[in-house]
């Protein structure tokens, strides 16, 4: 079974500061995939990350991915109160069509 | 937005009771998920689908049984429903096997009393 975790699982960071959340997972992966959910809300996808060293922005979002380190990040640039989310990574393992999903991590942006 | 709409959005039953979700799909997606969500878990696949009537069990299928008669739509039962399977239950689909994107519906949260 293919294990995903990510840190932190509770974030708060104060508007114009940079953090980082990581995630990582237990198995060979060949594609990797960032959502935000917002409160009582549905998923949307943010990123597909489909091989080593692919690396993703939009906005103040930038996604990476390290296959050999089973490692993706997930680093947020001057942070601004609407990205208070949380955040969620998952894997798909080769040939598969199961998406594991890792516990997601909280934003919050304190102005 | 794949066109995904889940019935019913909201639903309160009591344990014992049998349960089925919908999930509807307009954009005729081969692949179709039901995942349930719970605090400190994420999302976890319940079962999954790859066809009509092609269904397999994802990692916390027990108590949970699903349909795909049509492609449609995919049906997730509580075959009887217990507390612990209080939770949101979100559909989602992917067009086919080279296709990277999975969408969500808008989510059905149960509550078993």
């Amino acid at each position: 079974e293919l294990k995903v975790e990510q840190n932190p699982l509770f974030l708060s960071m104060q508007e114009g500061k940079n953090y980082t959340i990581y995630c990582n997972y237990s198995t060979t992966s060949d594609r990797l995939y960032w959502y935000r959910q917002d409160p009582g809300k549905s998923l949307e996808s943010l990123f597909v990350l489909l091989s080593n060293g692919a690396v993703k922005q939009e906005g103040r979002l930038m996604a990476s991915l390290d296959t050999k380190a089973r490692l993706s990040t997930l680093h947020i640039t001057a942070a601004v109160h609407d990205l208070s989310a949380t955040y969620f990574c998952a894997v798909v393992i080769p040939t598969g069509n199961q998406f594991y999903f890792g516990t997601g991590t909280s934003l919050t942006v304190i102005p | 937005d794949a066109g995904i709409t889940q019935s019913p959005r909201h639903k309160v039953t009591e344990t014992g009771t049998p349960v089925t979700l919908r999930c509807h799909q307009t954009e005729n997606h081969r692949y179709m998920y039901w995942y349930r969500q719970d605090p400190g878990h994420g999302l976890r696949l319940i079962h999954y689908s790859y066809g009509v009537k092609d269904t397999d069990k994802g990692e916390v299928s027990d108590g949970y049984s699903v349909s795909r008669s049509k492609t449609e739509d995919f049906l997730l039962t509580l075959e009887s429903a217990t507390s612990s399977q209080t939770s949101v239950y979100f559909c989602a689909t992917k067009a086919g096997i080279s296709s990277y994107e999975q969408y969500f519906g808008p989510g059905t949260r149960l509550t078993v009393t």
